[in-house]
């Protein structure tokens, strides 16, 4: 159980296009959903939290007009990169926690190459 | 806010040797701690946790202790094998919506 799927995989993209990453939990409901960035050899970086039907909560830095995060259901979280830019070229990973949960499980991860 | 350092950040052992890794955490309020494993270019995946009620836990070749009185906690790997090679990252649970706060990881190599 807890199952986590990411889609795309990975993704190749134009500078100044936007790109749309979905996180869905399989076998349970999100409650709350974790979007990371990661860079090669190093850790994951936390960029925002969702929980469902509320706005995401964003860590400092992080742009939130340039990373759209909507959590519309207790399966899907979506992660928009608007107006892309090779900087934005990365490893994009979601996680998904249930109410109560302590845990958090991920997805397996989204590669973005931006052109 | 939390902070979690993680030692060493490369760690090389031969097949059959122990493994441990280690990892402070700043804040006394953190109550669960799991450990990830990650291969190259895929998932973390959870290899065990511990909450702050718990001084140890154990599963076949892997275990982890918490010390909170000194915040830091620790992953053992006993008879390692080669595909225990992966980075490994600590977390400590921190902040009001179950945030987990990664260390910096830890690569592991077992030679064969």
């Amino acid at each position: 159980g807890a199952v986590v799927s990411q889609h795309p995989s990975w993704v190749i993209c134009k500078s100044g296009t936007s790109v749309k990453i979905e996180c869905r939990s399989l076998d349970f409901q999100a409650t709350t959903m974790f979007w990371y960035r990661q860079f090669p050899k190093q850790s994951l970086m936390l960029m925002a939290t969702s929980n469902e039907g509320s706005k995401a909560t964003y860590e400092q830095g992080v742009e939130k007009d340039k990373f759209l995060i909507n959590h519309a259901s207790l399966t899907l979280s979506t992660l928009t990169v608007t107006s892309a830019h090779p900087e934005d070229s990365s490893f994009y990973i979601c996680s998904a926690m249930a109410g109560g949960w302590d845990t958090q499980y991920f997805g397996p991860g989204t590669r973005l190459t931006v052109l | 806010g939390e902070n979690v350092e993680q030692h060493p950040s490369t760690l090389s052992v031969q097949e059959g040797d122990s493994a441990v890794i280690k990892c402070t955490y700043s804040d006394s309020a953190s109550n669960y701690f799991p450990w990830y494993k990650q291969e190259l270019g895929k998932r973390p995946q959870l290899i065990i946790d511990i909450r702050s009620n718990v001084g140890e836990k154990k599963d076949q070749r892997i275990a982890v202790t918490l010390n909170k009185t000194a915040k830091h906690f620790s992953l053992h790997i006993t008879e390692t094998q080669p595909e225990d090679s992966a980075v490994y990252f600590c977390a400590a649970k921190g902040g009001s919506q179950g945030n987990l706060i990664f260390g910096k990881g830890t690569k592991l190599s077992v030679k064969p």
